[in-house]
Order: structure tokens, then sequence, then C-alpha cells
């Protein structure tokens, strides 16, 4: 089945500086690739999601990197603020609509 | 719009007893469910599919017998914990794909359940 391997577990990055989380895939079927953030005790919130037609996509601060070759996707925040704290977790959607998240990654973003 | 609610925001029962968990879909009828299990500080792993009017299909290594799903009507799956013990405690979520969904994957989720059994 599929596999999804997220790095780095955890990021500091300091107030207006970028953060890359990177992850990985196995399965060449998967078609759908969104990204989460979730916060303490609450639901993952989607940020931003990309298909496996598109090698990218932005909104505002966020982007989202596709390489299907590699099976490699990736978020890019821009001028972190604070608020940006989270943690953070890709998925790829293999079949059926059902999502396969990855590790996640703490996002610290000091003021 | 595509708003999904669960019930009850939490709950702490005895070990040896069931749960049940309910999810809705708020505004918009939704064929497949699906639930989801985060232990503390880790990712949300996937439990099963839940299809309206069939049987739920549940990924390797859950026990079926244990966590119990009904998906009976088009807004409203139901996870059963049967016999919960403590290493069941855990934030259940679960999520809701609607109609236009068919073309853009797009899942919905529920606020969670914090589980604790004592």
């Amino acid at each position: 089945g599929e596999n999804v391997e997220q790095h780095p577990s955890t990021l500091s990055v300091q107030e207006g500086d970028s953060a890359v989380i990177k992850c990985t895939y196995s399965d060449s079927a998967s078609n759908y690739f969104p990204w989460y953030k979730q916060e303490l005790g609450k639901r993952p919130q989607l940020i931003i999601d990309i298909r496996s037609n598109v090698g990218e996509k932005k909104d505002q601060r966020i982007a989202v990197t596709l390489n299907k070759t590699a099976k490699h996707f990736s978020l890019h925040i821009t001028e972190t603020q604070p608020e940006d704290s989270a943690v953070y977790f890709c998925a790829a959607s293999p079949i059926g609509y059902k999502l396969i998240f990855g590790s996640g990654t703490r996002l610290l973003v000091r003021p | 719009g595509a708003v999904v609610s669960q019930h009850p925001s939490w709950v702490i029962c005895k070990s040896g007893t069931s749960v049940k968990i309910e999810c809705r879909s708020l505004d918009f009828q939704a064929t497949t469910m699906f639930w989801y299990r985060q232990f503390p500080k880790q990712s949300l792993m996937l439990m099963a599919t839940s299809n309206e009017g069939s049987k739920a299909t549940y990924e390797q290594g859950v026990e079926k017998d244990k966590f119990l799903i009904n998906h009976a009507s088009l807004t409203l799956s139901t996870l059963t914990v049967t016999s919960a013990h403590p290493e069941d405690s855990s934030f259940y979520i679960c999520s809701a794909v609607p109609p236009s969904g068919r073309n853009l994957p797009e899942q919905f989720f529920g606020p969670g359940t914090r589980l604790t059994v004592l």
C-alpha cells in the first residue's frame, strides 16, 4: 500500500524566513496531495492541495511543488509568521479518495 | 458549506465498556466517510472507509470486531469502540467527501472525539 514519508519532524525558523517541508510517496497511482495544518486538539485544516497533473500551485505565502517522477512533493511557506506555528501534515490519495498521511512536521516560528 | 460534526467531543469511560462516536455531514450528503485515529504527537492513521449502505472497509491491522462502523444514512456514520481498554484512548477523527468530491477528492474533517479509557 501507499507509504508517505515526511521530513523534517521539527522545524524552527525565524519570523520572516521561509520554511520547507518535504514528503515522498511510494504509490505511483496516487493523484492527489493535500497539505494540512493542525493545531493542538483541533481538526486538520486544508491549506493547499495539488493534483498529479500539476507541477506547482501557489496561494499567497504558501506553495506546493510536485515531482511525479521522483514521487516527491514539498510545501513552501514564505515570510513566516508566529501564527504559522503548528503541526503540518502531508498526505497522498492512492485510491478511492482515502488519504495516507505523513508523520507530521512541528513548525515553530520564532518572533 | 461542507461542515462535518462529531459527537461527543470528548468521552471518558471505564475499561470494558463500549463507546459510540457519531460523525455527521451537516450540509451535504456523503456516500463515503473515513475514520482516523491519532495518538498524541503522532499522525492521523486511517482506520476504515465507511460507505453508505454497505460494509466498511478496514485498513490492515484494524480489528473490525472491535471498531464497529455503521453508515446507515447519507449524513451519518458511527464508530463504536467495543470493550474499550486504556490502549484505545486516542483522538478519533472522521472525514466526509461531498458529492463534488467526485472530481476533487477533498475531505472535510470533523472536530474529533477524544476518548479516554480508565
